[in-house]
């Protein structure tokens, strides 16, 4: 149980376009989602608290306005990165909030 | 989220060795949580901690959270080749909020 999913795994796009992740639980629902940053050979840092049907947390240095946070569903959280640049490049993780954190797989951005 | 220290940064392991990493924090945590990512991947729940003094194992795998609740270890016995990766400490408070520590990568010692 505790499933978590990420789509699509990998996307490249273009300068200045956006991109769409989706981050779903599977076989739970959730209330409470996470968006994470992982640059390579680093931890994970916290972005925002997605909460479903409610605005998202975003943590300081973030900008909300460039990563949109939508989390319509009880299973369904999506993040968008608008106006892509290549310091946007990283490695994107979901986790759903259940009586833990559980991670998703995550997605890999490049953007060129 | 405020970073944990984890300790050591890397470590090389033989194949049946016991290996161990802990992490240390500045302040208290209601929750300790291991997990471990391989590369590519999202991170794995290992091991979930949420009593001061509990001493929980998993397989091959034991973590203790620390009676102070700043502290926790975890401990790999009998290491195999599989257990190459990034384990990664966590702890949350009251909101559910993970803060994550810099993360320990195993090697296979050739």
């Amino acid at each position: 149980g505790a499933v978590v999913s990420q789509h699509p795994s990998r996307v490249i796009c273009k300068s200045g376009t956006s991109v769409k992740i989706e981050c779903r639980s599977l076989d739970f629902q959730a209330t409470t989602m996470f968006w994470y940053r992982q640059f390579p050979k680093q931890s994970l840092m916290l972005m925002a608290t997605s909460n479903e049907g409610s605005k998202a947390t975003y943590e300081q240095g973030v900008e909300k306005d460039k990563f949109l946070i939508n989390h319509a569903s009880l299973t369904l959280s999506t993040l968008t990165v608008t106006s892509a640049h290549p310091e946007d490049s990283s490695f994107y993780i979901c986790s759903a909030s259940l009586d833990t954190q559980y991670f998703g797989p995550g997605t890999r951005l490049t953007v060129l | 989220g405020q970073q944990l220290n984890q300790s050591p940064q890397s470590m090389f392991i033989q194949e049946g060795e016991d290996v161990s990493m802990n992490c240390t924090s500045s302040s208290i945590f209601n929750t300790w949580l291991w997990y471990k990512q391989d590369p590519g991947e999202g991170p794995v729940l290992l091991i979930a901690l949420y009593k001061a003094g509990e001493l929980t194992s998993n397989g091959r795998l034991t973590a203790q959270f620390g009676t102070t609740r700043k502290d926790s270890f975890l401990n790999i016995s009998a290491s195999i080749p599989s257990d190459v990766g990034i384990y990664f400490c966590a702890g949350s408070r009251n909101d559910y909020k993970l803060s994550f520590g810099a993360g320990t990568t195993v090697t296979v010692r050739a």
